[in-house]
């Protein structure tokens, strides 16, 4: 079975505070994704990466950044936390193939103070 | 651009009983795949079933169907005999089968309740 892991449930932070959000692959998946889910919005995809070093912005990148520096890993990185930061997010992996299809972590509950 | 309607935010549903899902997507490819994921509260969101828009034949997991209408842009999960551990989110998603697009588009869920 492929497992997605994130490097924490719950989280919370201040504002203005760096964070970091890890996730991590273990079925050798070129492409990872972050999303942000609030309730009432769906899953909003932030940025996603499909090789090592490699990144593209999704639809609300604004306020994050990304690092890939092992295939097997992907960083989601608030440089400046805020309090519209606040929200649950979701990794995902999908191999090159057919159907693309998405694997999920558990989530991250992030709240911003 | 391609959009993906789940017009119904919450429904219910008696245990050991059906219930319909419904998803309407809008795209002019013909080459596509359709996807339903499940997340259940506080817990990991998992795919349920996928369907290629080529093949007609409508896909099947077990209690977990869909009627796919590609002429209608529609694509509804239908669940049969209705269990407690079904009550999730339910998210329809699809794919546009061009170049490396690796992206989904996602409806905004609909929240399934199962009454004992």
């Amino acid at each position: 079975d492929v497992k997605v892991t994130q490097s924490s449930r719950y989280l919370v932070k201040r504002t203005g505070e760096k964070v970091f959000l890890e996730c991590v692959q273990d079925m050798d998946h070129e492409n990872m994704f972050w999303y942000r889910q609030d309730p009432g919005l769906g899953l909003r995809l932030i940025y996603f990466s499909y090789d090592v070093k490699m990144k593209e912005k999704g639809d609300i990148p604004e306020g994050y950044s990304v690092s890939r520096e092992k295939k097997e890993r992907f960083s989601l990185i608030l440089e400046s936390a805020s309090t519209n930061q606040t929200s649950m997010y979701l990794c995902a992996s999908s191999f090159w193939g057919v159907s693309y299809e998405q694997y999920f972590g558990p989530g991250t509950r992030l709240t911003v103070t | 651009a391609q959009t993906v309607t789940q017009s119904q935010p919450e429904m219910s549903v008696q245990e050991a009983e059906t219930v319909t899902l419904s998803c309407t997507y809008d795209t002019s490819e013909s080459d596509y795949y359709l996807f339903w994921y499940k997340q259940p509260p506080s817990r990991q969101m998992i795919l349920v079933i996928r369907q290629e828009a080529y093949k007609q034949q409508n896909a099947t997991e077990n209690r977990f169907s869909v009627n796919f209408q590609k002429a209608a842009k529609s694509f509804s999960l239908k669940i049969s005999d209705s269990q407690l551990g079904d009550a999730a989110m339910y998210f329809c998603a699809s794919r546009l089968n061009a170049g490396n697009n690796r992206k989904l588009i996602w409806g905004l869920g609909t929240s399934l309740a199962v009454n004992p």
